[in-house]
């Protein structure tokens, strides 16, 4: 079945520092990808989503791009602040022929990001 | 606040009680969704209400659970005669039926501790 696989954590960083959280997933048909983020004591919120091949989803300076060929959507920041600090779930969601098409979504096992100061 | 709301926060049962949560998702959503998360884990799919009608239930949920949308707008999840295994965090989501399907916006989650 449909399945996502995220590196494991904690990943931890100093401020300013490149991150790469990788993800990479099995899916039949053609999947819509996303990366949640759960920020301690609150809810998953949806950080960035790309819906085909060779999309770019971009929120937050965070970036994904949808790589069909290595069924991949890795998730990168250029510069990441101590407010990052959260746990990164990479999802996806693939078109459904069942309930007119109802978007349930496939998580990853999550990933923690720590920055340091 | 118009965001996804769920209750209690947290709730911490004996084995074998029975207990109730609630998600009161966005107003306008029509499409309802319950997760579980263990920790450690990320959310599993429980089961998907398009208004009052459930149309899909996981293996995951057994016999000793069900939910219900009884008006297409708030929705409830039972447990009955709860195990260890049950404890786990509890999400509620919601989305549009049309419009942008794909993002479900998710509630706070209800944390169950079963001792």
């Amino acid at each position: 079945g449909d399945s996502v696989t995220q590196m494991e954590g904690p990943v931890t960083l100093s401020e300013e520092a490149f991150l790469t959280i990788n993800c990479t997933y099995t899916a039949t048909g053609y999947p819509s990808l996303f990366w949640y983020v759960q920020y301690p004591g609150e809810g998953l919120q949806l950080l960035l989503k790309a819906t085909k091949a060779d999309d770019k989803g971009s929120n937050k300076g965070f970036e994904a791009t949808y790589r069909k060929e290595t069924t991949s959507f890795h998730l990168e920041k250029g510069s990441v602040q101590v407010s990052d600090s959260a746990v990164y779930f990479c999802a996806l969601k693939t078109r459904s022929d069942l309930s007119g098409g109802y978007n349930k979504l496939i998580f990853g096992a999550g990933t923690r990001l720590a920055v340091h100061p | 606040d118009t965001g996804v709301s769920q209750d209690p926060r947290h709730k911490i049962t004996k084995r074998g009680q029975n207990v109730t949560f609630r998600c009161d998702p966005i107003s306008e959503h029509n499409r309802l969704y319950w997760y579980r998360q263990t920790l450690g884990q990320g959310p599993e799919f429980l089961t998907y209400f398009q208004n009052e009608a459930q149309l899909e239930k996981s293996r995951l949920l057994s016999d000793r659970f069900s939910a219900e949308r009884p008006k297409g707008s708030f929705s409830t999840l039972e447990i009955q005669r709860t195990e260890q295994g049950d404890s786990a965090m509890y999400l509620c989501a919601s989305s549009l039926l049309t419009g942008t399907p794909y993002e479900q916006y998710f509630g706070p989650g209800t944390r169950l501790t079963v001792t």
